[in-house]
């Protein structure tokens, strides 16, 4: 695997249900970030995570909990969501401070 | 505040030239970033500026003017695959390790044959 990675690329859940977005990176980079891509909205930052420590909470709802177990891997936990927030949720890393390198992206889906 | 502008959709034809601009308000400046996402993709990195002036990097070219929050892309001899959208993203010297992105909408590219 090169690259970002993440799984699962699909995501259908109920409101109730808890679910994990995964995503890991093999460039060794030290950064990792969590986006939100809306349909006519810019994407949006949620967390960053530095040497593993979170740096950044961009005023997210806590029904979503990231967690960063080292630097190569990055985890979004999802709990009691609602319909808006169906989205694009894409991870990226970096070199800091080079450029971000994107994911594929996760197409979640809340019924 | 913040806030980062761009067209939201432009058309061009196969061969020509294309610019996109992007005009930034934002309390703290660390660079500015072009990203290409075709549908359903991730976005990849197009560019980075962080002193005023072009930076060209093959057919495309990308110019930045801080002391105007004014940055462009510049695409020549478009091609079909270059239809996509274009994302304009600030670096937020601000924020605590000085790497949070500040993304546009982006602009949504056609070009026709």
């Amino acid at each position: 695997e090169t690259g970002v990675t993440q799984t699962p690329r699909h995501l259908v859940m109920g409101m109730t249900n808890k679910k994990s977005l995964k995503c890991e990176q093999h460039l060794g980079h030290n950064a990792m970030y969590w986006y939100k891509q809306s349909a006519k909205k810019p994407l949006e930052l949620m967390f960053v995570y530095n040497f593993k420590e979170q740096t950044e909470n961009n005023s997210v709802p806590s029904r979503f909990s990231p967690e960063c177990p080292n630097s190569s891997h990055l985890f979004l936990h999802l709990h009691t969501l609602q319909p808006e927030d169906s989205a694009l949720y894409l991870c990226a890393s970096s070199q800091t401070p080079g450029e971000q390198f994107f994911g594929p992206g996760t197409r979640l889906t809340v019924l | 505040g913040q806030n980062i502008d761009q067209p939201t959709e432009m058309t061009a034809t196969e061969g020509a030239i294309v610019q996109i601009n992007c005009t930034y308000q934002t309390s703290g400046f660390n660079g500015l970033f072009w990203y290409q996402q075709h549908a359903g993709e991730a976005p990849t990195f197009l560019s980075y500026n962080v002193l005023d002036g072009l930076e060209e990097k093959g057919r495309f070219s990308s110019f930045l003017s801080r002391s105007k929050g004014y940055s462009y892309l510049l695409l020549k001899e478009l091609q079909m695959k270059d239809s996509a959208s274009y994302l304009c993203a600030v670096r937020d010297g601000r924020s605590q390790a000085g790497t949070a992105l500040i993304f546009g909408k982006g602009t949504t590219l056609s070009v026709s044959s």
